[in-house]
């Protein structure tokens, strides 16, 4: 399948301290790419939506000038956690549909995030 | 609002028993189907798609659907403790975002040796 990497796979950071996570699809471009939250035992959470070339689409509930997208090229989508408090902790996953007649949807694998 | 429904469980079956898997959608027009394993720790990683009414087999992997009854299942036969994770039932729906899938809240399933 397809192959989406994340970077960094594990941060922890101090309270206040704002966060970047890459998300790259290495061997396919993807306009469109996803980013989940994760919290312990809970089911993913679709954060938004990073769209190359235009602003980023945000479910109900989260806020947008916290999570910061910024979907730089076809290969590459950013989330940036602003000032980030320990209820922030948690996993955060990316995901890139392969575009093509299934359209399916590869996973990164993940960024797990600490905030003390 | 669009839903996606998986049997609780947890799910627990002896090695090399069937274990199945089950997924109930509520969007009608909906197309596309996934049923995604994720182990503890890890990110969901890709086991099926399915998209046509019927089965389809991968190995030791067969999914079902049936658009009538928005159902969609996923078998697994001879099944291993490396099974053991949980199983995300996703569902591309009709309209809407591009590519946006809905997911069930999953179905842990334990493979006992």
């Amino acid at each position: 399948g397809a192959v989406v990497s994340q970077h960094p796979s594990r941060v922890i950071c101090k309270s206040g301290t704002s966060v970047k996570i890459e998300c790259r699809s290495l061997d396919f471009q993807a306009t469109t790419m996803f980013w989940y939250r994760q919290f312990p035992k809970q089911s993913l959470m679709l954060m938004a939506t990073s769209n190359e070339g235009s602003k980023a689409t945000y479910e109900q509930g989260v806020e947008k000038d916290k999570f910061l997208i910024n979907h730089a090229s076809l290969t590459l989508s950013t989330l940036t956690v602003t000032s980030a408090h320990p209820e922030d902790s948690s996993f955060y996953i990316c995901s890139a549909p392969q575009p093509g007649p299934t359209d399916t949807q590869y996973f990164g694998p993940g960024t797990r995030l600490t905030v003390l | 609002q669009k839903e996606v429904e998986q049997n609780s469980g947890p799910l627990s079956v002896p090695e090399g028993a069937i274990a199945s898997l089950n997924c109930t959608y509520s969007d009608r027009g909906s197309q596309s189907f996934f049923w995604y394993r994720q182990y503890s720790g890890k990110s969901p990683e890709l086991i099926m798609s399915i998209y046509s009414n019927g089965d389809k087999e991968d190995g030791r992997f067969t999914a079902q659907l049936n658009k009538a009854s928005q159902y969609v299942s996923l078998l697994i036969r001879d099944s291993q403790p490396s099974d053991s994770a949980t199983y995300l039932c996703a569902v591309r729906n009709s309209g809407g975002s591009n590519y946006k899938l809905t997911f069930g809240k999953g179905t842990l399933l334990t493979v006992n040796p």
